[in-house]
């Protein structure tokens, strides 16, 4: 167990609709990374937080928004949702900000999208 | 922009055998690389990392060498067992123009075969 908590487990939605993924940190933890993994692919980072605050932005669609709450946890919102939206979204934390750190990752939420 | 390259993209060993994975990267100021394995199903959890001011790490079946100035690192397993089965992503620290963070590579998928 990392420390790193996400809901739900599993999602399942139809095209259109709008999600919301939620990812609790680390105890301590002040940065939040999203990582999307379709089936056999690698992790595709999307957008990291640090303490409330917008840090990287990385292949985030537009139609995916994210924020950090005073509390640290996180919430990644994916809207107008596609087919191939549907894929295992990770969370993972670490103390800092920094590419030297170790990333604690969450059990995932994966998404089908019907 | 900055990129990690990582070989073979799937990898079958007999068990007893010795598995090695590739990684090069293309930032020469990377300074940290670590190595997550994820098996099926789970989250990505680190196994082992190295900085640049070694050259080889080990974690008793686990080595991790690193060699700066071809810009290239290698994850060695030695007498490998059926639990290493997962997929194994090698990852440098990078910085883009405003920010440092760590990018991972494709992955490689092990098999070892009892």
């Amino acid at each position: 167990d990392s420390g790193v908590t996400q809901t739900p487990k599993h999602l399942i939605t139809a095209t259109g609709q709008r999600v919301t993924l939620r990812c609790s940190p680390r105890s301590g933890d002040l940065s939040v990374y999203w990582y999307q993994q379709s089936l056999d692919q690698g992790l595709q980072f999307l957008i990291q937080y640090y303490n409330g605050e917008e840090r990287a932005k990385g292949n985030i669609l537009e139609r995916f928004s994210a924020q950090q709450f005073p509390d640290l946890h996180s919430e990644l919102n994916l809207s107008s949702l596609e087919l191939g939206d549907s894929a295992l979204y990770f969370c993972a934390s670490s103390v800092g900000g920094t590419g030297g750190e170790t990333q604690y990752f969450g059990p995932g939420t994966r998404l089908l999208v019907l | 922009g900055e990129n990690v390259e990582q070989h073979p993209s799937t990898l079958s060993v007999q068990e007893g055998d010795s598995a090695v994975i590739k990684c090069t990267y293309s930032d020469s100021a990377s300074n940290y690389f670590p190595w997550y394995k994820q098996e099926l199903g789970k989250r990505p959890q680190l196994i082992i990392d190295i900085r640049s001011n070694v050259g080889e790490k080990k974690d008793q079946r686990i080595a991790v060498t690193l060699n700066k100035t071809a810009k290239h690192f290698s994850l060695h397993i030695t007498e490998t067992q059926p639990e290493d089965s997962a997929v194994y992503f090698c990852a440098a620290r990078g910085w883009a123009t405003s920010y440092d963070k760590v990018i991972f590579g494709p992955g490689t998928s092990l098999s070892v075969i009892p």
